[in-house]
């Protein structure tokens, strides 16, 4: 298995520009994860999806973050319109079954806005 | 709310030698379950070791270890004969249902 895959890698846009991060689960994996990591902040939970459906999305910060998960193979996380302080590393997990069980993390996509 | 405390932003130790990472919780849940995860600076979140709350034995796997005191919501790791690949940033993390927090970190150090 590939692990859970996240695209870009690296992203560099301008304050205003809508942003879409990219994350596909591991295949049987029924939880996915949205977190996003700073210095200032440390690693936060923003929204977690439980069989496609979102369970909580307290964590996302405003309006302008939003995220969907379409389908068990893929989700999307959209910043519109980016800010310079949404500048993060954003980190993709997915996991099986209950809390026990360990979230396997993407290599993350580190977001930067200009 | 549940949080995560990790009072050691940094930590070093000596190659070989035994290093104890603390962490502190706060919940007013009875079952839950909690998590070591090591970032080196590859940025890949890669778990350590984990405890589930009604399990009073302590949790090992090989060289990392934790001591799972729940009356004092504390869960501490320790690491025996450090290694190099041991460098990283150590965070502590909470889980209860879907919801997952995280401890600010500790950068650990592991010097030759």
């Amino acid at each position: 298995d590939a692990g859970v895959i996240q695209s870009p890698r690296h992203e560099v846009t301008e304050m205003g520009q809508e942003v879409t991060l990219r994350c596909k689960p591991i295949s049987g994996h029924n939880s996915l994860f949205w977190y996003r990591q700073t210095m200032m902040r440390g690693l936060e939970l923003l929204i977690y999806f439980n069989n496609n459906v979102p369970i909580d999305d307290s964590g996302m910060p405003e309006d302008r973050f939003s995220a969907k998960m379409p389908n068990a193979s893929f989700s999307t996380l959209k910043i519109q319109p980016s800010e310079p302080r949404d500048s993060a590393v954003y980190f993709c997990a997915s996991r099986t079954g209950n809390s026990y069980n360990e979230q396997f993390f993407g290599p993350g996509t580190r977001l930067t806005v200009l | 709310a549940q949080t995560v405390t990790q009072s050691q932003p940094e930590m070093s130790v000596q190659e070989a030698e035994t290093v104890t990472l603390s962490c502190t919780y706060d919940t007013s849940e009875n079952n839950y379950y909690l998590f070591w995860y090591k970032q080196p600076p590859s940025r890949q979140m890669i778990l350590v070791i984990r405890q589930e709350a009604y399990k009073q034995q302590n949790a090992t796997e090989n060289r990392f270890s934790v001591n799972f005191q729940k009356a004092a919501k504390s869960f501490s790791l320790k690491i025996s004969d450090s290694q190099l690949g041991d460098t990283a940033m150590y965070f502590c993390a909470f889980g209860h249902n879907n919801d997952m927090r995280f401890g600010a970190g500790t950068r650990l150090t592991v010097k030759p």
